[in-house]
């Protein structure tokens, strides 16, 4: 079954710490995954997709089949990217459809 | 293009009283979701819709219907709220093919006494 854990529901960090977010998977076909990040009064967007392989303000991910994790990091955290952070496995289903499986979520509050 | 939006923003309910959440998307998206959000339990699918007409069930599709009558909208109905559907609820759009990215409407805060 295919299925999203984030171990870690909240992280606390002083501004300019590196920061890493982890997420694991469990899905049987090949994977395709996602960080989404709400920030405080704002809807859900996404941060970043692995297949991008792509930095987006600051953040990156890398996919490691090996060890089914797809950990979201950067090296020196700011105030601003305090937000709760979900990572996301698309599921393709046996009719051809597509789903978004997501993690319960992280909240990163970055202090000054 | 105001994206996606949903009406109405806040809504409190009596148990037993019934409701639909309006969600409503410009940008001709085929896939439409409806997901709630609960402290610790992170997003959960109710149920989806893959185009105009179709709808397909979530992983909490208990208590809820949908319908998909207009491409651009996607209603949420509950025939009778009770306390555990207390909730905040997004729903979000996407178009079609692999990987594409999912854009989020505001949310509704739901309250059910």
């Amino acid at each position: 079954a295919q299925r999203v854990t984030q171990p870690e529901k909240l992280l606390s960090v002083f501004k300019g710490a590196p920061v890493e977010l982890k997420c694991n998977y469990s899905y049987s076909g090949s994977p395709e995954l996602f960080w989404y990040v709400q920030y405080s009064r704002q809807r859900l967007q996404l941060l970043l997709r692995h297949i991008s392989r792509e930095s987006i303000k600051g953040f990156t991910a890398d996919l490691n089949k090996g060890e089914t994790s797809f950990h979201l990091k950067k090296p020196f955290a700011q105030e601003e990217d305090s937000a709760m952070y979900y990572c996301a496995l698309l599921h393709i289903t046996q009719g051809g459809s597509e789903k978004l499986v997501f993690g319960k979520g992280m909240k990163l509050t970055v202090n000054p | 293009n105001a994206g996606v939006t949903q009406t109405p923003k806040f809504r409190v309910l009596k148990t037993g009283q019934s409701m639909t959440l309006l969600c409503a998307q410009d940008m001709n998206h085929e896939y439409m979701y409806w997901y709630r959000q609960d402290p610790g339990m992170g997003l959960r699918l109710i149920h989806y819709s893959v185009g105009e007409g179709t709808t397909a069930k979530g992983e909490v599709p208990d208590g809820y219907n949908v319908s998909r009558l207009k491409k651009q909208n996607f209603l949420l109905g509950l025939e009778s709220a009770a306390p555990s559907q207390t909730s905040v609820y997004f729903c979000a759009s996407s178009s079609l093919g692999l990987a594409r990215e999912q854009y989020f409407g505001p949310g509704t805060r739901l309250t059910v006494t």
